[in-house]
């Protein structure tokens, strides 16, 4: 158990819906990243956000949008959603030092139908 | 694209056996990190080498570094059934304001036969 908790464990919706994924970092992490694993583009780094701010973007549609909250948890908004966007999205968390060890949380399975 | 890539896409070996995965990649990084993942389940890490280092060890575990070569491996000692799963390099290239984020490789997937 890496200590990153992530809901819902699965979700099946339809094309042009928009659901919310959720991430409780590690007990003390004030980083947290997401990453989205299909079968077409591996494993790709979405978003970071350090203590409440966006810290660095990656490979983030614009149908997409997170944000960290006070007590750290994030969120991870999908809109518009179409069939590609079926994936596995992992959230990972470090703390502020480096080394940057990342501890995976268990993911949330899409489903776009 | 994707930063780091494994060598071999799959490696099928008997139990007791040891396995070896390769990782190349295209710029200078900070440190390179193994992960391990059972089917369509979260990453687990393994184990996290610096560019200083070369080699570094835990359990059955032994890394090493090249960055003149920019590439890693990994080999696991006498493997077990349950060694059966994907394995990850991911390296941390970022400075600056944008640390942190991994790029990952394919994956190799490892598959041990009792």
């Amino acid at each position: 158990d890496s200590g990153v908790t992530q809901t819902p464990k699965h979700l099946i919706t339809a094309t042009g819906q928009r659901v919310t994924l959720r991430c409780s970092p590690r007990s003390g992490d004030l980083s947290v990243y997401w990453y989205q694993q299909s079968l077409d583009q591996g494993l790709q780094f979405l978003i970071q956000y350090y203590n409440g701010e966006e810290r660095a973007k990656g490979n983030i549609l614009e149908r997409f949008s997170a944000q960290q909250f006070p007590d750290l948890h994030s969120e991870l908004n999908l809109s518009s959603l179409e069939l590609g966007d079926s994936a596995l999205y992992f959230c990972a968390s470090s703390s502020s030092g480096a080394p940057n060890e990342q501890f995976f949380g268990p993911g949330t399975r899409l489903t776009v139908l | 694209s994707q930063q780091g890539e494994e060598d071999p896409q799959a490696l099928s070996i008997q139990e007791g056996e040891n396995a070896t995965m390769n990782c190349s990649y295209k710029t200078s990084i900070n440190n390179l990190q193994w992960y391990r993942q059972n089917s369509g389940r979260g990453l687990v890490h393994l184990i996290l080498i610096r560019s200083n280092e070369r080699e570094k060890h835990s359990g059955r575990l032994r890394v090493t570094l090249d960055t003149s070569k920019k590439s890693s491996s990994l080999l696991i000692t006498a493997s077990r059934a349950a060694d059966t799963a994907s394995y990850f390099c991911a390296t941390d290239t970022d400075r600056g304001s944008t640390l942190g984020r991994l790029y990952f490789g394919r994956g190799t997937q490892l598959t041990v036969w009792p």
